[in-house]
């Protein structure tokens, strides 16, 4: 399964809401996870079965969608949320999305 | 807690092993895999054994088939990935997860860094 991400890249600013779109090329359900990462750093999931928020992750972070298609949005964006996000599925073995980057 | 090991840089042909050691959760009931990270690209899967009760096998990426290989040492709580005919598109960071249950990845290492040298 193939996860295409869009924007490969996006400028935001504090307080601003951002949205990545994830879309999978055969269908997941909601085998679907989000992942942050900082540079030199593990990725750290966020969420799990496209909208389950991981314990101590801010409610700022909501996961959507079902199938192939898959947002993730982050409100009232905060200085440590400048980062690259993956999009990863996990229905059937595993693949990750090239990335989106969320920038200043 | 998953902390990977053996990370260095190797010349292009030569061999490596990477060591996932693991504490803190029932390693023996989880199958581990293994994924990489190139320099400023996404996380690509690499292969991964699975827990004895299902034979502990082996399954790996096209890319690294046939060069690499898994294996586990239960009593210790430990995995192995040896690499041999490193190639320098093997260079990136290596990191191991932990499955207890069908794909979901439970748990995460923080990475070790392998650079071929060509």
């Amino acid at each position: 399964t193939q996860m295409s991400q869009s924007p490969s890249a996006l400028s935001a600013s504090v307080g601003d809401t951002v949205t990545i779109t994830c879309r999978a090329s055969d269908n997941i359900q909601s085998w679907l996870a989000w992942f942050q990462q900082k540079p030199g750093k593990a990725p750290k999931r966020l969420i799990s079965k496209a909208s389950a928020l991981e314990s101590g992750v801010p409610s700022r972070f909501v996961g959507r969608g079902s199938g192939t298609e898959f947002t993730l949005t982050i409100t009232n964006v905060q200085p440590e949320d400048f980062a690259t996000y993956y999009c990863h599925q996990y229905n059937y073995y595993w693949t990750f999305g090239q990335g989106t980057r969320v920038e200043i | 807690q998953l902390v990977e090991s053996g990370g260095d840089t190797v010349q292009s042909g030569r061999s490596l092993r990477l060591s996932c050691t693991s504490s803190g959760f029932n390693f023996g009931e989880c199958a581990v895999n293994w994924f990489r990270q190139a320099p400023g690209q996404g996380l690509e899967w690499v292969g991964n054994i699975r827990s004895a009760v299902y034979g502990a096998t082996t399954e790996f990426a096209a890319s690294v088939e046939g060069r690499f290989s898994i294996s586990r040492d239960d009593s210790e709580a430990i995995a192995h990935l040896d690499m041999s005919n490193l190639k320098p598109e093997d260079t990136g960071v290596y990191y191991c997860t932990a499955s207890r249950d069908g794909y979901y990845l439970d748990y995460w290492g923080q990475g070790t860094l392998v650079t071929v040298s060509s």
